[in-house]
């Protein structure tokens, strides 16, 4: 089957580091995608995986580890702006498709 | 930001009328793709197209249809609509397969 898997919640102080963790399992792997989403938003692209290793962009860092079917998202110097729903989506089935299966998503509350 | 518009924004309909939801892109993308998302299920496909009058279903795709006749426009229908459609529906754009997808602002569709 497909499944994606991330925490449903997380809270954090401003100025801290959080990882949103993820784990996926899919037939068929194009990729690894995290997309931000505030409340009453469309979601936003953050960072695509597609080997393993780290991407940083920024305050944004996303890790991969295909052989584990893991990934996670590092948040630095947290903002009261990063508060919001982080999206764990991996690009599944034939490569000619694009199609991605989302988690839940986790939503993320940054403290004063 | 792709530019990608979503219409109507906000939609309040009878059980049994049909509905159609537009998404319009000015990108000149090929692959466009239709999601709803719904507390607790986060984002599912339901339809996306690779070309025009190339689709092809996602995962929740009974009880709506799609049609793609130009680059720019792609339509989700709902023959019939049912309290069980009530979600905010998601237009997506991506220029391949294998590239990051932008979303649209979303539509919220409601079924009395």
């Amino acid at each position: 089957g497909q499944n994606i898997d991330q925490p449903t919640e997380m809270t954090a102080t401003e100025g801290a580091i959080v990882q949103i963790n993820c784990t996926y399992q899919t037939s068929g792997f194009n990729g690894l995608f995290w997309y931000q989403q505030h409340a009453g938003e469309a979601p936003t692209f953050l960072s695509y995986n597609v080997l393993d290793g780290l991407e940083e962009k920024g305050r944004f860092s996303s890790f991969l580890s295909r052989s584990k079917g893991y990934s996670y998202l590092l948040l630095k110097e947290l903002q009261m702006k990063d508060s919001a729903s982080y999206l764990c989506a991996a690009g599944g089935g034939s490569s000619n498709t694009g199609k991605l299966i989302f988690g839940q998503g986790t939503t993320l509350q940054v403290k004063p | 930001d792709a530019g990608i518009t979503q219409s109507p924004r906000h939609k309040v309909t009878e059980t049994g009328t049909p509905v159609t939801l537009r998404c319009h892109q000015t990108e000149n993308h090929r692959y466009m793709y239709w999601y709803r998302q719904d507390p607790g299920h986060g984002l599912r496909l339901i339809h996306y197209s690779y070309g025009v009058k190339d689709t092809d279903k996602g995962e929740v795709s009974d009880g709506y249809s799609v049609s793609r006749s130009k680059t720019e426009d792609f339509l989700l229908t709902l023959e019939s609509a049912t309290s069980s459609q009530t979600s905010v529906y998601f237009c997506a754009i991506s220029r391949d397969s294998s590239y990051e997808q932008y979303f649209g602002p979303g539509t919220r569709l409601t079924v009395t």
